[in-house]
């Protein structure tokens, strides 16, 4: 059975900084890329990044490009997400998500709890 | 990349089907046969319903169908049940993947 398992939010000032986790099991964790999606209360979803299987391709939306490192340890079988300048639009559920298949993220079969951020003072 | 075009809510009395549509643009939803609908129930996590465009993941019932005419998107959920009753997001791939605004459906 796959699972993905989040952790790591919290509330946190604005400008702080914080390192999501997402521990994945029942599947083969090197062979798929694997993204955060966040969604802000009561809004949307938005695809924040995708990193490849490999580690070695990485995407980022316009919103989080240079505050946010997205990368993955495969022998731990664990996603991270580093987050850094934090704002209060960044307040939100991040969720990990694994991509279907291929190397083109187009769809997301499996996705975790997620894990709330809060950004206040 | 603006987000994909949804209406905020559509209803339906249990047994009817209901229509939820997606509208884009070339450039996502009519470019890419990559669209994906996701049901929410409150404070869950998201389920692929849908993917390229009409293909169901292995457990969705076939009473969820999709399917696509130029940049529009469509879910339709045939013989409604009180346990569809949640938001449906739609997405595709357009470079990287952009989201609806998502659809509150209710079952009357």
């Amino acid at each position: 059975e796959v699972q993905l398992l989040e952790s790591g939010g919290g509330l946190v000032q604005p400008g702080g900084s914080l390192r999501l986790s997402c521990a994945a099991s029942g599947f083969t964790f090197s062979s798929y890329a694997v993204s955060w999606v966040r969604q802000a209360p009561g809004k949307g979803l938005e695809w924040v990044s995708t990193i490849s299987g490999s580690g070695g391709v990485t995407h980022y939306a316009d919103s989080v490009k240079g505050r946010f490192t997205i990368s993955r340890d495969n022998s731990k079988n664990t996603l991270y997400l580093q987050i850094h300048s934090l704002r209060a639009g960044d307040t939100a559920v991040y969720y990990c998500a694994k991509v279907l298949k291929g190397t083109t993220v187009t769809s997301f079969d499996y996705w975790g709890q997620g894990t709330l951020v809060t950004v206040s003072s | 990349q603006s987000a994909l075009t949804q209406p905020p809510s559509a209803s339906g009395s249990p047994g009817q089907s209901v229509t939820i549509s997606c509208t884009g643009t070339s450039s996502d939803v009519g470019g890419y046969n990559y669209v994906s609908w996701y049901q929410q129930h409150p404070d869950k996590a998201p389920k692929l319903m849908i993917y390229e465009v009409s293909k169901r993941p292995s457990g969705v019932p076939d009473r969820f169908s999709g399917s696509k005419s130029g940049n529009t998107a469509s879910l339709i959920v045939s013989g409604l049940q009180a346990e569809d009753e949640a938001h449906y997001y739609c997405s595709s791939y357009a470079g990287s993947i952009i989201f609806g605004g998502g659809t509150k459906l209710t079952v009357l």
